[in-house]
């Protein structure tokens, strides 16, 4: 139980485009999802908290209007990336609160912007 | 307020020696910790969490972890290591906020298993 799913798992797309990143809970509800980004060699940056039918919550320095989330359903939230540029190539990994306060991680995508 | 640090973003080990990852927390309440596992390009796997109950964590794989609060660590240790066990390794503290668990990660240790 407890399997988050991330559709694409790799993406490459040409700078200026926008690219979708579906993160969904496969069987469990998820009120809240997170999204984060990872540089190669880095850790986890927390990039924002989604939250079933309202507005994403997003940390310092990262840009709601070029990272659109939408929480949809308890089981979908979805990250856009608008106007993709080489600087977003990055992995990107959602992860989704059980509302036990225990998280479960997909397996992240890949994007490149070329 | 919450971070971890973890010591050494690079440790090797030869196959069948004991592994340890050092990890220390700074909590303002008492901390929720955990370690996960990254293989290359894909997500994280929880190897095991610490929600105050018993100091000493089993996970899987053969980890497991001890929560000092006097030495603030949460250092991850497995007897013998195999091969299968090179990864990045992150540890990770969370706190309650605004009903969920904010996470915030190490920066991470590459373990290297030699033959």
């Amino acid at each position: 139980g407890a399997v988050v799913s991330q559709h694409p798992s790799r993406v490459i797309c040409k700078s200026g485009t926008s690219v979708k990143i579906e993160c969904r809970s496969l069987d469990f509800q998820a009120t809240t999802m997170f999204w984060y980004r990872q540089f190669p060699k880095q850790s986890l940056m927390l990039m924002a908290t989604s939250n079933e039918g309202s507005k994403a919550t997003y940390e310092q320095g990262v840009e709601k209007d070029k990272f659109l989330i939408n929480h949809a359903s308890l089981t979908l939230s979805t990250l856009t990336v608008t106007s993709a540029h080489p600087e977003d190539s990055s992995f990107y990994i959602c992860s989704a609160d059980n509302g036990r306060g225990e998280q479960f991680f997909g397996p992240g995508t890949r994007l490149t912007v070329l | 307020a919450q971070s971890v640090t973890q010591l050494g973003s690079h440790v090797s080990v030869s196959e069948g020696a004991l592994v340890l990852l050092r990890c220390n927390y700074s909590s303002s309440v008492p901390p929720y910790l955990f370690w996960y596992v990254q293989y290359p390009n894909q997500g994280l796997q929880l190897l095991l969490k610490y929600t105050s109950a018993a100091t000493l964590v089993k996970g899987i794989n053969g980890f497991e972890a001890e929560f000092k609060k006097s030495e603030t660590s949460f250092h991850l240790t497995k007897p013998s290591a195999h091969m299968s066990d090179a990864a990045e390794y992150f540890c990770a503290v969370s706190r309650n906020s605004g009903g969920y668990q904010k996470v915030t990660f190490g920066t991470g240790t590459k373990l290297q298993v030699i033959p």
